[in-house]
């Protein structure tokens, strides 16, 4: 069982707007400014989307956006592409160790 | 940047296998290094990072006593010695570049199959 809880899955259509949230504790995704997110196509490299919570590394599209309310963070997607169907983990670090989401399967319909 | 992840392959558990990373593409010894796995249908497992220097090492609990990372700068790569390998360590093993221990991911390689099985 993975330290931080996302769900199994989410959809929504191309154009459509979805968020995937990320549920932790005080001592992780709460507790410090440490929050990522990475979109993994399988076979791929996972690649970083979001780190310290809101930030988006150069050549990110700004269609991926992150926050945070107490100890959930959240990715949004906007303008939702056929590319953007893609697994998509969140990381915090946590107590001397890093943690990381069971992952969240996005179906784009 | 480029990371490129190789040594896995079939082993019966009990015994060992060396994964390695090659990076290129940046500078290596800027940066701290991990390794990160996936088992089968689940999520992302942090295994083991390195600081610039290998001065500073971590391990997840579960490989702890079992797993040591090294680096060579000299070469540009990563290493993941895995000793007394088990069923559950059976997984997919990325290596990943930060700029610290505690940071996130900025970069990841494809990764490399480990299988352990009798």
């Amino acid at each position: 069982q993975s330290a931080l809880t996302q769900p199994a899955s989410v959809s929504g259509s191309p154009g459509q707007s979805i968020t995937i949230p990320c549920s932790g504790t005080s001592s992780a995704v709460g507790g410090y400014n440490y929050v990522s997110w990475y979109q993994h196509h399988p076979g791929e490299a996972p690649k970083l989307l979001i780190y310290d919570v809101t930030y988006r590394p150069s050549g990110v599209s700004d269609r991926f956006s992150g926050s945070r309310s107490g100890n959930t963070a959240s990715l949004t997607i906007s303008g939702l592409r056929a590319e953007d169907e893609a697994d998509y983990f969140c990381g915090s670090y946590s107590r001397d160790t890093i943690v990381f989401g069971g992952g969240t399967k996005l179906t784009v319909l | 940047v480029q990371l490129v992840e190789s040594g896995g392959g079939l082993v019966q558990p009990g015994r060992s296998l060396r994964l390695s990373c090659a990076a290129s593409g940046f500078t290596f010894d800027d940066y701290a290094m991990h390794w990160v796995r996936q088992a089968p249908g689940k999520g992302l497992e942090w295994v083991s990072g390195i600081n610039w220097s290998s001065g500073s090492v971590d391990y997840a609990a579960s490989v702890k006593g079992r797993f040591t990372i090294s680096r060579d700068n000299s070469k540009n790569s990563l290493y993941l010695q895995m000793n007394s390998l088990r069923p559950e360590d059976t997984a997919f093993y990325f290596c990943a570049k930060s700029s610290g221990l505690r940071s996130h991911f900025d970069n990841w390689g494809q990764g490399t199959l480990v299988s352990v099985s009798s």
